[in-house]
């Protein structure tokens, strides 16, 4: 079975300090990963994705994230966080079987203030 | 085509109705899913169709849930009986998916159901 860990119920920041926020996953085969942000009442929106490839992976908004293979890690990252950054932050893996389908994390708040 | 669409956007009911949500997504994608969304928690699956084919059900999908996707379009989900335990966000997603399907799914803003 796959499963995704975000260890960090809530993440503080202050707007231009850089952000991490932390994704472990478990899957049997090859890992795809993937980061969503969620904004109050609304769907989830795709940020960015490791399938194959480098390690560090751009995405949306400026947002990063790095693929860690021995720590079954996909922390996701920016330079320098902005106040409407603050939304809810989903990590979510699948196998690389052609069946399989995404499993979230139960996410994380991240807070950025002024 | 402008994205994934769910109607409604809420939905208020007395328990013990029933409810049935509506997803239209993304035209050119086979793939579509249903996922249920808790406070605090993370989308949690519920099932999947591939075209008109309902491929995988989570144990999370009761007897008084059913979904279909006719023709291999738009999909609809029909809860009986609601219970106050249902209450949740209902999400739909697409995705093209070919072969090992390594892409991402694009949501749909979903439908907040809240039974009394």
């Amino acid at each position: 079975a796959q499963s995704v860990a975000q260890p960090e119920d809530q993440v503080n920041v202050a707007e231009g300090n850089p952000l991490t926020v932390k994704c472990t996953y478990s899957v049997s085969g090859n890992p795809y990963l993937f980061w969503y942000v969620q904004y109050p009442n609304r769907g989830l929106q795709f940020l960015l994705k490791y399938i194959t490839g480098d390690n560090l992976v751009k995405g949306s908004y400026g947002f990063e994230a790095e693929f860690n293979k021995s720590q079954t890690s996909f922390h996701l990252k920016k330079p320098s966080a902005l106040v409407s950054d603050s939304a809810l932050y989903f990590c979510a893996v699948r196998d690389e079987v052609g069946y399989s389908t995404l499993t979230f994390g139960k996410g994380t708040m991240l807070l950025v203030s002024p | 085509d402008t994205g994934v669409s769910q109607d409604p956007r809420h939905k208020i009911t007395k328990r013990g109705q029933n409810v049935t949500f509506r997803c239209d997504p993304i035209s050119e994608h086979n793939r579509l899913y249903w996922y249920r969304q808790t406070l605090g928690q993370g989308p949690e699956f519920l099932t999947y169709f591939q075209n008109e084919a309902q491929l995988e059900k989570s144990r999370l999908l009761s007897d008084r849930f059913s979904a279909e996707r006719p023709k291999g379009s738009f999909s609809t989900l029909e809860i009986q009986r609601t219970e106050q335990g249902d209450s949740a966000m209902y999400l739909c997603a697409s995705s093209l998916g070919t072969g090992g399907g390594n892409y991402g799914y694009t949501f749909g803003s979903g439908t907040r159901l809240t039974v009394v």
